[in-house]
């Protein structure tokens, strides 16, 4: 069975310092790769999607990806309040076509003003 | 324009009621999607839709019955269901030609079921 392990926190970070968020999956054969940020009582709203080993940046946010290592990071640089929320990392498998993301648990971020 | 539309916002029905709730996108995506999601706890996939045809039903109970009638539109019927299956529920949209299926959610239904 597939799996996304994520510590589910909460992290707390300081305002201004970056936050850091871990996740491993189980499969392989998982070739996409995705983050979301769920605000309480809100929908998953999409942060990042990086499907090649290495970095991707978008701003102050930075995916990491290590196939080897069935790990992928993201890095949030400048930790503002409004960054408080549960972040889902997210797994396809397909190649090619329409699949169900495997959501890991989420880890409830706390930054501390 | 990422936008994925879901009415309605919030529902609360009787275990022998029948509802349907709707969802829209205009992005022209081909994949159409279902999620359900408990209070802390992750969405959890219960259909796929794939150029209007059903092709991921992840043993659903009947009760949950989905329609996809064109491929901007995702309808998920309800009947007679129990009080478990109060929950967030989620529908999603995607085509990515570089392959990278990038799913975005619409805001979702609250569901009650009393």
């Amino acid at each position: 069975q597939k799996e996304v392990e994520q510590n589910s926190g909460p992290l707390s970070v300081p305002e201004g310092a970056i936050a850091s968020l871990n996740c491993t999956y189980s499969d392989r054969g998982s070739q996409s790769f995705f983050w979301y940020r769920q605000y309480s009582g809100k929908s998953p709203e999409l942060i990042m999607f990086i499907y090649s080993n290495g970095d991707k940046e978008d701003g102050r946010f930075t995916a990491q990806l290590n196939k080897a290592s069935q790990y992928v990071s993201l890095l949030i640089r400048d930790s503002q309040p409004s960054d408080s929320a549960t972040y889902l990392c997210a797994v396809l498998d397909s190649g090619g076509g329409a699949d169900g993301l495997t959501f890991g648990k989420g880890t409830h971020l706390i930054i501390q003003p | 324009d990422t936008e994925v539309t879901q009415t309605p916002k919030h529902l609360v029905m009787g275990m022998t009621n029948k509802k349907s709730l709707k969802c829209e996108q205009h992005m022209g995506h081909r994949a159409m999607y279902w999620y359900k999601q408990k209070a802390k706890k992750p969405p959890e996939l219960m259909f796929v839709y794939s150029y209007e045809k059903l092709s991921i039903n992840e043993s659903v109970p009947s009760r949950f019955s989905p329609e996809c009638p064109n491929s901007s539109l995702l309808n998920l019927h309800l009947h007679a269901l129990q009080p478990e299956d109060s929950a967030l529920y989620l529908c999603a949209s995607s085509q990515d030609l570089s392959g990278t299926w990038t799913q975005y959610f619409g805001p979702g239904t609250r569901l009650l079921v009393l």
